[in-house]
């Protein structure tokens, strides 16, 4: 157990709709990052919040958004979901923004 | 460009059959690079983290070591429950991104 908690674990919507997914640190950890995995293709890096503010920017859709709370948990706002979108959804998080990355145990999302 | 690139893709080893994983990375002067271990369906595991060119780490029947352009994972006598995917990962100077290799399926057979 990595201490990231991450709800809900499984998602299952329809395309256009929106989904928010949430994700809770380890205790200490200023950082927050987010991955999107699919079968066909590795952890593609989203997004990073540190301390509430935004710290790197990745393959980030513009129909996705995230923020980070003044308590340190984070949620992933996916829009306008299409199919493509079925994917593992993994947060991360580290006590700064060089260090070591603990993983939760993701969100599975299905798009029907 | 940041890259990181895995080789093999798979891997199936008998159990005892020491091998090693590679990945090799380009990137803009490297802040650090990370080995995970991911099982089917649950988040990646943290292993190793290397930070500079002859670094060494050790665990268990797992030994990381950092070069240049490429970092090694080395698995020895392995046992069925060392079967997963292992996934290299680095961070670059500039930025904050974090690049992932698409990973190394291990299946080890008893």
């Amino acid at each position: 157990d990595s201490g990231v908690t991450q709800t809900p674990k499984h998602l299952i919507t329809a395309t256009g709709q929106r989904v928010t997914l949430r994700c809770s640190p380890r205790s200490g950890d200023l950082s927050v990052y987010w991955y999107q995995q699919s079968l066909d293709q590795g952890l593609q890096f989203l997004i990073q919040y540190y301390n509430g503010e935004e710290r790197a920017k990745g393959n980030i859709l513009e129909r996705f958004s995230a923020q980070q709370f003044p308590d340190l948990h984070s949620e992933l706002n996916l829009s306008s979901l299409e199919l493509g979108d079925s994917a593992l959804y993994f947060c991360a998080s580290s006590v700064a923004s060089s260090e070591t990355q603990y993983f939760g145990p993701g969100t599975r999302l299905l798009v029907l | 460009e940041d890259q990181v690139t895995q080789s093999p893709e798979a891997l199936r080893l008998q159990e005892g059959e020491s091998s090693s994983l590679n990945c090799s990375y380009t990137v803009s002067g490297l802040r650090g690079l990370f080995w995970y271990r991911q099982d089917p369906g649950k988040g990646p595991e943290f292993l190793f983290t290397l930070y500079s060119a002859g670094e060494e780490k050790e665990k268990e029947r797992l030994k990381a070591t950092l070069t240049k352009k490429e970092s090694f994972l080395h698995i020895t006598a392995p046992k069925p429950e060392d079967s997963a995917t292992y996934l290299c990962a680095v961070q670059a100077n500039t930025g904050n991104q974090f690049y992932f290799g698409t990973g190394t399926s291990l299946t080890v057979i008893p």
